[in-house]
């Protein structure tokens, strides 16, 4: 069946540094991939999206890849802020088919 | 925050009495949802809408219904809360199908004693 996985469930970075948080699937069929944060007591944030037809996309700070291949996506965070810290999750698909990975928690160190 | 509302934001309520979760939106987005997340389980649909009082069932759907009498409001009713259904409620909202990420409200903590 369709699953999302994340490879460390918490990431320590000190501030200044890049962060990468992966996640890997395991349904090639999967073609939406989105990333979320997390930050306590508050709902999950849209932060970036790419389509299987993308290997890379860059947002603010952000870039997402994808590496069809291996079915791996990694979101990286540069120039790591204490803002940053949160539970970051990847999630596949859209509509009423989204599934979510458990969430890696990134903590930054200042 | 994408214009989602939940209400109430905590509530404590005991075995067997019903409960009404409530999900408002401003942004005219024709789908909305409502999610459960637990610990070691991530995310999970319990229902979801597609249009005013167009609904259909998650992938954890037991124990709960919905209501969409308007395209803004977005209510999860649990007719006889449980313990299994404490949990945090989260509802979101997205604008088209497959290829639209969704947008979530901050939830809402539900303890069922």
């Amino acid at each position: 069946g369709e699953s999302v996985g994340l490879h460390l469930p918490t990431l320590s970075v000190q501030e200044g540094d890049n962060s990468i948080i992966n996640c890997a699937y395991s349904n090639s069929a999967s073609d939406y991939f989105i990333w979320y944060k997390q930050e306590s007591g508050k709902g999950p944030q849209f932060i970036i999206d790419i389509r299987s037809n993308m290997d890379k996309r860059q947002g603010q700070r952000v870039t997402v890849l994808l590496n069809k291949t291996v079915k791996h996506l990694s979101l990286q965070i540069a120039a790591t802020q204490p803002g940053d810290s949160a539970v970051y999750f990847c999630a596949r698909g859209g509509y009423q088919k989204v599934t979510f990975g458990i969430g890696t928690k990134l903590q930054v160190i200042p | 925050d994408a214009g989602i509302t939940q209400s109430p934001r905590h509530k404590v309520t005991e075995t067997g009495t019903p409960v009404t979760l409530r999900c408002h939106q401003t942004e005219n987005h024709r789908y909305m949802y409502w999610y459960r997340q637990d610990p070691g389980h991530g995310l999970r649909l319990i229902h979801y809408s597609y249009g005013v009082k167009d609904t259909d069932k998650g992938e954890v759907s037991d124990g709960y219904s919905v209501s969409r009498s308007k395209t803004e409001d977005f209510l999860l009713t649990l007719e006889s809360a449980t313990s299994s259904q404490t949990s945090v409620y989260f509802c979101a909202i997205s604008e088209g199908g497959y290829n639209s990420p969704l947008h979530f409200g901050n939830g809402t903590r539900l303890t069922v004693t």
